[in-house]
C-alpha cells in the first residue's frame, strides 16, 4: 500500500470514447501530479496541482483534461484519444508543494491505457 | 538544462551477485537533489533515496548502497547479494533548486535500468 491509489488499473478505449482516470492520495499531501510513461521514454510530467490549483501544464494536448476537486483527489478526463496515447499513466503526490526541489514524490501503481 | 543518463538499459545477474546501476547527471545549479526510485512489475514507483548536492557522504541501507561523486556527476546505486525480488526497473532522477532557491516543477528522470535477477 503506497498511499496513492489509482483506478482503474487497466483501461481499453476506442478513439471516440470518453473516460476518466482517478487518483486518490491518503497521505495528507499538498501537491499532486500526472505523468505519462511510454515504452522506452523517460517519464513525462503532464500536470501539477498545488493546493488544488493547477500550476503546470506541460504542453499537454487538450484531449487530456485534469481536474482536482480537493487536495486528495485528482482526475484525468480523456476524450478522442489517439493510439499513440497508449501508455502507463502515473499519479504522484508530495508533502511539499511542487516547486520545492527537495520534495519527494510518492507514486501510485498507474493505469495502463490502451487506445484502439 | 538538467539531464539524467542511465547508460545501462538492461542488466541480468545471477542471484547473490552484486550489481551496480550507473547514473550520470548534468546540471548548472549548485543546489540540487538526486533520487532513486524502483518500479517493480506491479507499476508503482517506489521511492528509495534522496540526496542533496551538499552531502557527498555515501549511504548504506541494508543491501543497498549509494555512491555520490560530484567530481564525476555520478550517483551510482549498488545492490549487494541480489535477490529475485530486486528485479525491477530502477530510475535515477534530478531536481534543481534554481539560483534563487525556488525549485522547478520538473523532476527529471533517466530512462531507467531494467534489472533481472536470475535464480
Amino acid at each position: 500500500e503506497t498511499g496513492v491509489t489509482q483506478t482503474p488499473r487497466h483501461l481499453v478505449m476506442g478513439m471516440t470514447n470518453k473516460k476518466s482516470l482517478k487518483c486518490e492520495q491518503h497521505l495528507g499531501h499538498n501537491a499532486m501530479y500526472w505523468y505519462k510513461q511510454s515504452a522506452k521514454k523517460p517519464l513525462e510530467l503532464m500536470f501539477v496541482y498545488n493546493f488544488k490549483e493547477q500550476t503546470e501544464n506541460n504542453s499537454v494536448p487538450s484531449r487530456f483534461s485534469p481536474e482536482c476537486p480537493n487536495s486528495s483527489h485528482l482526475f484525468l478526463h480523456l476524450h478522442t484519444l489517439q493510439p499513440e496515447d497508449s501508455a502507463l499513466y502515473l499519479c504522484a503526490s508530495s508533502q511539499d508543494p511542487a516547486g520545492v526541489a527537495k520534495n519527494i514524490q510518492y507514486f501510485g501503481a498507474g493505469t495502463r491505457l490502451s487506445v484502439l | 538544462a538538467q539531464k539524467v543518463t542511465q547508460a545501462q538499459t538492461e542488466i541480468s545477474v545471477v542471484e547473490k551477485e552484486d550489481v551496480t546501476l550507473d547514473c550520470v547527471y548534468e546540471t548548472r545549479d549548485t543546489t540540487y537533489y538526486l533520487f532513486w526510485y524502483k518500479q517493480p512489475p506491479s507499476g508503482e514507483l517506489v521511492f528509495l533515496i534522496r540526496r542533496n548536492s551538499f552531502d557527498e557522504q555515501n549511504e548504506i541501507s541494508g543491501r543497498y548502497s549509494w555512491n555520490f561523486q560530484k567530481s564525476t556527476s555520478s550517483f551510482n546505486f549498488t545492490i549487494t547479494a541480489s535477490q529475485v525480488v530486486d528485479s525491477a526497473v530502477y530510475f535515477c532522477a534530478l531536481s534543481e533548486a534554481g539560483n534563487s532557491g525556488a525549485g522547478s516543477y520538473q523532476l527529471t528522470f533517466g530512462k531507467g535500468t531494467k534489472l533481472s535477477v536470475i535464480p
